[in-house]
């Protein structure tokens, strides 16, 4: 109940494309849902953030749409770049005063020239 | 303002040895957590402090611990070091809990 699944698992998508990346999670305490970006010998950064009360959520080239009844979440990022080839992970977590992040498996994206 | 910065960047050690890991979180954060990553298990939560208070502990075994001292500062600590123990180790900070800052991570090698 603890999971939060993560898909594709890889994702290669032309310049000026649309990436979308995926997350489903079954605890219905989680109430808040960050994404992280995370480049080679990097840590995890975090993009944007929802929390289950609004359904869309957009920073710049960056969207999260959230589906509380389906219990999916789900990241969008439009006119895709090559500068935004870098592994995608999702998380949850109950916010109960601090942050224990059950992050999904992550999604590697390639933006192809 | 500088960063979550995790030392050594890089570590390797013998099965059987102890390891002690640092992080200094952001200036004013007083939430240190630490996750560990591989691309087996991805990313696992490891522990939270806050005030020098163990908050939170993730599903590991007690050769993991940690501390936190009164200026935020963390250690992490690996005891009879497994092959397993092999990873990307991750510190975050934050004010108050929430919005979490990774650091760059140190990656421990056990052979």
């Amino acid at each position: 109940q603890q999971q939060v699944k993560q898909s594709p698992q890889s994702l290669i998508v032309q310049k000026g494309g649309i990436s979308i990346i995926n997350c489903a999670y079954e605890n219905t305490a989680f109430d808040y849902f960050p994404w992280y970006q995370q480049f080679p010998g990097k840590g995890p950064a975090l993009l944007i953030a929802i929390r289950p009360d609004v359904s869309e959520k957009k920073e710049g080239r960056f969207t999260i749409s959230f589906n509380k009844s389906a219990k999916q979440f789900s990241l969008h990022i439009m006119d895709s770049q090559p500068g935004d080839s870098a592994t995608y992970f999702c998380a949850a977590s109950v916010n109960t005063g601090f942050q224990k992040l059950v992050f999904g498996t992550g999604t590697r994206l390639l933006v192809s020239p | 303002k500088a960063g979550v910065t995790q030392t050594p960047r890089y570590l390797i050690k013998t099965r059987g040895q102890q390891v002690t890991l640092s992080c200094s979180p952001i200036s004013g954060h007083r939430s240190v957590s630490w996750y560990q990553q591989t691309p087996g298990q991805g990313l696992q939560f490891l522990f939270e402090y806050f005030s020098e208070t163990q908050r939170n502990k993730g599903n590991f075994p007690g050769r993991f611990s940690g501390r936190q001292f009164s200026n935020s500062r963390s250690e992490m600590n690996v005891s009879t070091l497994e092959l397993g123990d092999s990873a990307l180790y991750l510190c975050a900070s934050s004010l108050g809990g929430s919005g979490y800052t990774f650091g760059s991570g140190t990656r421990l090698t056990v052979v």
